[in-house]
């Protein structure tokens, strides 16, 4: 079975661009969330989605915003790319929400702003 | 915000038991120990979680004291591709907060031959 899968695995944007990064889970995951690692630390939760609705969101700026689609895809979208937002951005997906249920990472796509 | 404590390097040889330990003293009744693992720039990779009990699957063990405020997560018998960074991650919350998972900045275990 494919795993979580990210796309695109690499991508170079100019500041003040818009940006659209892609997520297919698990088959069967119907939970996805958004997670922002910059370099030298720890991935910083973004945004869940359970069933297509927004179940949390973390303390990033409105430029930030996720969609999730009938078929469990989701979709993260970054506005007005700043330097700072140059990241690995990371999905994981999960059979339910709960907190006893593993959450497995796609291998993530690394954005570059300059 | 990550609510748990761990020594920011480790190393280990080849063949030895890795013990990375992880502090966690104001975990709740109801938040999991989860362990990830990052190796350089790949997602982080699920390796165990429990609630009380200790927890054994293929890749490690992972051993939580009775009083639930720490715990050691157990390689057993490391390899050099178990170079990697650890994540102990308390996993709760009520409401928008659910499920989250808080990373830290992990500890940077090196196995060497």
């Amino acid at each position: 079975d494919a795993g979580v899968t990210q796309s695109p695995t690499h991508l170079i944007k100019t500041r003040g661009q818009q940006v659209t990064l892609r997520c297919s889970p698990i088959s069967g995951h119907k939970s996805v969330s958004w997670y922002q690692q910059v370099l030298g630390q720890g991935p910083q939760f973004i945004f869940q989605y359970y069933e297509k609705e927004e179940r949390g969101r973390g303390n990033f700026p409105d430029r930030f915003s996720a969609r999730q689609f009938p078929n469990y895809s989701s979709e993260l979208n970054v506005n007005a790319l700043l330097l700072g937002d140059s990241a690995l951005y990371l999905c994981a997906s999960s059979l339910v929400s709960t907190v006893n249920t593993e959450a497995f990472f796609g291998q993530g796509t690394r954005l570059t702003v300059v | 915000d990550a609510k748990t404590t761990q020594p920011p390097s480790m190393d280990c040889a080849e063949g030895r038991a890795a013990n990375l330990p992880c502090n966690h003293s104001t975990i709740s009744g109801n938040e999991y120990v989860y362990w990830y693992r990052q190796i350089h720039s790949q997602g982080p990779q699920y390796i165990i979680h429990g609630l009380k009990n200790n927890e054994t699957n293929e890749m490690a063990s992972l051993i939580i004291t009775e009083d639930r405020k720490s715990s050691t997560l157990i390689l057993p018998h490391a390899t050099l591709r178990d170079t990697a960074v650890y994540y102990c991650i308390v996993r709760g919350g009520r409401g928008s907060t659910l499920g989250r998972l808080y990373f830290g900045r992990g500890t940077q275990l090196t196995v060497w031959p």
